[in-house]
């Protein structure tokens, strides 16, 4: 069965520095998501990519965040300059049409943030 | 961003019992209802997603209910089996794009 991969599974890095979350998503799928989960709250969503544009993203992703499909296959996600609260589990996700659909979820890059 | 509950937090069924769970989500401006089954250490898994008030859907021995107006899904696991041990998550499309989730209910099966 198809799968989203994340990698990596873990980092750690300093506060103030730049990471890169990678993701490959489904190759037929259309659409692309960035959720996170903060330990102990719910799953939030950051931001959805269509059509090679954000189509929709949340307050939690201000200019810190961006997203990227570099190659037609990757799609990424860097935080610029990383502060204590941006550490959590990041996933990927992504579906084929949107709507009708539910999404396959990647496993997830624990991000910890020191 | 309007909230989704899950109820309870975290259930435990003796193995080959019967369990419901239940999901309330914003009932206006309606698009669909996801629910996930999410075990440890792997990825959450898509069971349903329902779209029409009164949808009904069942996968083996899981289904699952919606309504719309009232704002509520169920979902259901008949004779509860250890493999049926995950959280499970619903979550509302609010927009196209974006999927606002509860927090889940840990259901753990005892032998």
């Amino acid at each position: 069965e198809p799968e989203v991969t994340q990698t990596p599974s873990h980092q750690v890095t300093q506060m103030g520095q730049e990471v890169i979350l990678r993701c490959v998503p489904i190759s037929n799928h259309l659409y692309f998501y960035w959720y996170r989960q903060i330990l102990g709250q719910k799953v939030e969503f950051l931001v959805s990519f269509y059509n090679n544009e954000i189509s929709e993203k949340s307050e939690i992703f201000d200019d810190q965040f961006s997203v990227e499909r570099p190659d037609g296959s990757n799609f990424t996600l860097k935080i610029r300059s990383t502060k204590l609260e941006d550490s959590a589990m990041y996933f990927c996700a992504s579906n084929k049409d949107g709507q009708n659909y539910g999404y396959t979820f990647g496993s997830g890059t624990r991000l910890t943030v020191v | 961003i309007l909230n989704v509950e899950q109820s309870p937090q975290s259930l435990h069924v003796q193995e080959g019992d019967s369990t419901n769970f239940t999901c309330s989500f914003p009932s206006s401006n309606f698009y669909a209802l996801h629910w996930y089954r999410w075990e440890t250490a792997k990825s959450p898994e898509a069971l349903f997603v329902m779209t029409l008030n009164g949808d009904e859907k069942k996968k083996g021995r899981i289904s699952a209910t919606l309504n719309t107006k009232e704002g509520y899904s169920y979902l259901y696991i008949k004779g509860s089996q250890p493999e049926d041990s995950a959280t499970y998550l619903c979550a509302s499309m609010q927009g196209a794009q974006k999927l606002v989730f509860g927090q889940g209910t840990r259901l753990t099966i005892n032998p």
